[in-house]
């Protein structure tokens, strides 16, 4: 066990709907990272948060968004989804400083776009 | 954008024999760690190491940083089913001192040993 939360751990859903995934990273971590992984795609960098703010951002559609809370926890929203978006889609957490930067990573959510 | 090769993709092999995965870049990373995921399982952290030439031992399990912090190999000895997975590595960007942490990921290697 990571110490890192996801839910849900499944979602089934139609095109053109919106979703919210939560996250909560490990007790202290004030980094979260959130990754999208398919068969073809491999794990994609989404976006980073760091003790509330943006820090980075990687291949996040536009239809994503993501915010992180007071309480660090963390939400991607994706929206007009498509079938596309089928994935699974992870969440991570770091101290957020020092070289290692060692990132650990949640159980995912499992979203499938009908 | 700093990439990541891995290979090799796939590796089949037969419980007992060695094998070896490497990650190629031509980037240099400030740190690298290698990953073990299982179907439907979030990443797992295996290791991470920092200093070129670095050497790092897991039971049976032998990580190596290059010497100019480019590359990476994972070595495993006399493979076990238990080992099978998806094997990732993962390197975080040198970035002015400080690092933001984010990942670039190799595509994997999907390892299977037989009994």
């Amino acid at each position: 066990d990571s110490g890192v939360t996801q839910t849900p751990k499944h979602l089934i859903t139609a095109t053109g709907q919106r979703v919210t995934l939560r996250c909560s990273p490990r007790s202290g971590d004030l980094s979260v990272y959130w990754y999208q992984q398919s068969l073809d795609q491999g794990l994609q960098f989404l976006i980073q948060y760091y003790n509330g703010e943006e820090r980075a951002k990687g291949n996040i559609l536009e239809r994503f968004s993501a915010q992180q809370f007071p309480d660090l926890h963390s939400e991607l929203n994706l929206s007009s989804l498509e079938l596309g978006d089928s994935a699974l889609y992870f969440c991570a957490s770091s101290a957020g400083s020092g070289r290692a930067n060692e990132q650990f990573f949640g159980p995912g959510t499992r979203l499938t776009v009908l | 954008t700093q990439l990541l090769e891995q290979s090799p993709q796939f590796l089949s092999i037969q419980e007992g024999e060695n094998l070896t995965v490497y990650c190629n870049s031509s980037s240099v990373f400030s740190s690298l760690q290698w990953y073990r995921q299982e179907p439907g399982e979030g990443p797992v952290l295996l290791v991470t190491v920092v200093t070129g030439g670095e050497v790092k031992k897991l039971k049976r399990l032998t990580f190596q940083f290059g010497d100019a912090r480019k590359d990476s190999s994972l070595h495993i000895t006399a493979a076990q089913p238990g080992d099978t997975g998806l094997y990732l590595c993962a390197g975080a960007p040198v970035a002015g001192g400080t690092s933001y942490g984010k990942l670039t990921f190799g595509q994997g290697t999907i390892l299977t040993v037989h009994p």
